[in-house]
């Protein structure tokens, strides 16, 4: 089992709409997680990150998180072409300084 | 504040050839992670560094390996490359270990022909 786990999409929504990004991890000892985003060619860039359950905004994103669950998620509204980019979800354990990253989810926004 | 560097840029090398890549953290930054990214695995974690020191190891052969230096730049090194050695490395910096902020450099894509 993977430990952390997105769905790759892709993932495509129009100009406005509000893209939901999910995420899913293994280990119950997690205690930081964290969204990156990724244009084509470039350096993933920190997006947010959050520690508690519950909601955490910023700008047009919040992050959600759900210990109980083992999930996390990302929401974007009002989305723009320039959130078009893969989503990469991170967990970082309670212990040392090692990063799990998922796969990435792709996203599009239609104009 | 100049943001983390990483030479070369691209790289090419035949199997069998080593290879060493450099990061150099923003400044004041002393952890150090690299990270190789291919499409079917994702950004999988190699290695952290802090004060001269590795500190965690991701489940990588020993083919790989690297080094911090006093200054925190850091240097990975893969020997007797292979095929499946080719993707994106990438190093990203932070203040400490502590620090939840990782700030990723642009990436050395090697291609191992």
């Amino acid at each position: 089992q993977k430990e952390v786990e997105q769905n790759s999409g892709p993932l495509s929504v129009p100009e406005g709409a509000i893209a939901s990004l999910n995420c899913t991890y293994s280990d119950r000892g997690s205690q930081s997680f964290f969204w990156y985003r990724q244009y084509s060619g470039k350096s993933p860039e920190l997006i947010m990150f959050i520690y508690s359950n519950g909601d955490k905004e910023d700008g047009r994103f919040t992050a959600q998180l759900n210990k109980a669950s083992q999930y996390v998620s990302l929401l974007i509204r009002d989305s723009q072409p320039s959130d078009s980019a893969t989503y990469l979800c991170a967990v970082k354990r309670n212990t040392g300084n090692q990063f799990y990253f998922g796969t990435g989810t792709s996203l599009t926004v239609i104009p | 504040k100049a943001g983390v560097t990483q030479t070369p840029r691209y790289l090419i090398k035949t199997r069998g050839q080593q290879v060493t890549l450099s990061c150099s953290p923003i400044s004041g930054h002393r952890s150090v992670s690299w990270y190789q990214q291919t499409p079917g695995q994702g950004l999988q974690f190699l290695f952290e560094y802090f004060s001269e020191t590795q500190r965690n190891k991701g489940n990588f052969p020993g083919r790989f390996s690297g080094r911090q230096f006093s200054n925190s730049r850091s240097e990975m090194n893969v020997s007797t490359l292979e095929l499946g050695d080719s993707a994106l490395y990438l190093c990203a910096s932070s203040r400490d270990r502590l620090q939840e902020t990782q700030y990723f450099g642009p990436g050395t894509r090697l291609l191992v022909l």
